[in-house]
């Protein structure tokens, strides 16, 4: 069974903290990603695309390590805005079907 | 910004009704999906929608679900007889490339 596999957290990090996040899969076919946010009973927004390049966003810096199986994302400088449960998303099929990983929940604390 | 409109944003049902939740996606998209997210857990996938049929559906999307596109605008999911499991937020979505899925506001569904 294929599955997309996150630490739920909670990171509590103080504000200006860096924090990393990983999600390991396990289909050694997947090239690409998405790390998404979700704000408490909110839909899920695009935070970046991962690809074997990786991805670099102002403070956000998203690595694929197909080797190893696992994608990372990396926030510097966090704010308090940036709390929310950061999901790993995992396109198959041509993009015909999708799998969430369970999420990770980041705090930023004043 | 464009967006992926869904109606209504809280439905409450018997157990036992027909529902039908509704999707207005981006207008130039042309592949369609819908999730559910069941309180505290994670989002899981139902079903993705291409050129007026079904591309892959998960094992929940079963029997009791189907989608439809009457229009050319609207997106639909039904649930003929609903069941209390059936509670979750259900969350529409939309993509044209690769560039990711855009999702709804989501309609909160209620089953008592």
């Amino acid at each position: 069974r294929k599955e997309v596999e996150q630490d739920p957290g909670p990171f509590n990090v103080p504000e200006g903290a860096t924090v990393a996040f990983n999600c390991t899969y396990s289909n050694s076919a997947s090239q690409s990603f998405f790390w998404y946010r979700q704000d408490c009973r909110k839909e899920p927004k695009l935070l970046m695309s991962v690809y074997s390049s990786g991805n670099e966003d102002g403070r956000f810096t998203a690595q694929l390590n197909r080797a190893s199986q696992y994608i990372s994302l990396l926030i510097r400088d966090s704010k308090l805005s940036d709390s929310a449960t950061y999901l790993c998303v995992e396109p198959s099929g041509g993009y015909q079907k999708v799998t969430f990983g369970t999420g990770t929940k980041l705090q930023v604390i004043p | 910004e464009p967006e992926v409109t869904q109606t209504p944003s809280h439905q409450v049902t018997q157990m036992g009704q027909e529902v039908i939740l509704r999707c207005v996606p981006i207008s130039n998209h042309l592949y369609f999906y819908w999730y559910r997210q069941i309180l505290g857990q994670k989002v899981e996938f139902l079903v993705s929608f291409y050129n007026n049929e079904i591309s892959e559906k998960s094992e929940i999307f079963d029997d009791q679900f189907s989608v439809e596109r009457p229009d050319g605008s609207n997106f639909t999911l039904k649930i003929r007889s609903t069941k209390l499991e059936d509670s979750a937020m259900y969350f529409c979505a939309s993509r044209v490339g690769e560039d990711g899925y855009t999702f709804g506001s989501g309609t909160r569904l209620t089953v008592v």
